[in-house]
């Protein structure tokens, strides 16, 4: 069965570091999403991409993140510098578009904890 | 501004005791409805899909139904492996590039 791949699956950094997460959605799925989910509540979404091209990104905070798809396959999302509010978990969906469904299939998604 | 509210937020249940959640929605030209079940530590998992009210849709001890303001996930005869927070969610927008907005879940416990 496909999946969505994401690294790491854990990060422990300090504030004011850098942290990169990585993304592979499923081969073939056009649209990619970025969500930020902080314990206790609903994904939020950071970015969404239309292959290589940004979509939305009014969640994303863009002073300190940063998101590309620059082939339109794999994606990163990256945080410099990390502030103790970002400790999240971060997960990645991808969907096809051949799908009028909209029915994302989610990664297991990136815990980060900053220290 | 559309919203999705899921309640409650937390529920315990005894094993076999039959219950709701709720979803209800404030979004202009609802294109779907979905509920997804997310295990500690995971991403969410894909249940259902509701387009229209009066839709139902089951699966196991599932089943989920959509009125024109809201949505039940109804859970009969629950075991312990039901356990998962259950996420509500809905396509915001009227274009293929909709985005997809999540209410807050329902943490369900259910206790043997």
């Amino acid at each position: 069965e496909a999946e969505v791949a994401q690294s790491p699956r854990y990060k422990i950094t300090e504030k004011s570091q850098a942290v990169a997460f990585w993304c592979d959605p499923i081969s073939g799925h056009a649209t990619l999403y970025w969500y930020r989910q902080i314990l206790g509540q609903g994904p939020e979404l950071l970015v969404q991409f239309q292959d290589e091209s940004v979509v939305d990104d009014s969640q994303l905070p863009k002073d300190r993140f940063s998101a590309e798809r620059l082939k339109g396959v794999d994606s990163t999302l990256k945080i410099q510098p990390a502030e103790l509010g970002d400790s999240a978990m971060y997960l990645c969906a991808s969907r096809s578009q051949r799908s009028g469904a909209n029915v994302l299939t989610f990664g297991a998604g990136s815990r980060l904890t900053v220290l | 501004e559309d919203q999705v509210t899921q309640s409650p937020e937390a529920l315990r249940l005894q094993e076999g005791e039959s219950s709701s959640l709720n979803c209800s929605y404030t979004v202009s030209g609802l294109r779907g409805l979905f509920w997804y079940r997310q295990d500690p530590g995971k991403g969410p998992e894909f249940l259902f899909t509701l387009y229209s009210a009066g839709e139902e849709k089951e699966k196991e001890r599932l089943k989920a139904t959509l009125t024109k303001k809201e949505s039940f996930l109804h859970i009969t005869a629950p075991k312990p492996e039901d356990s998962a927070t259950y996420l509500c969610a809905v396509p915001r927008g009227m274009n293929r590039d909709d985005k997809i907005i999540f209410g807050k879940g329902t943490r369900l416990h259910i206790l043997p």
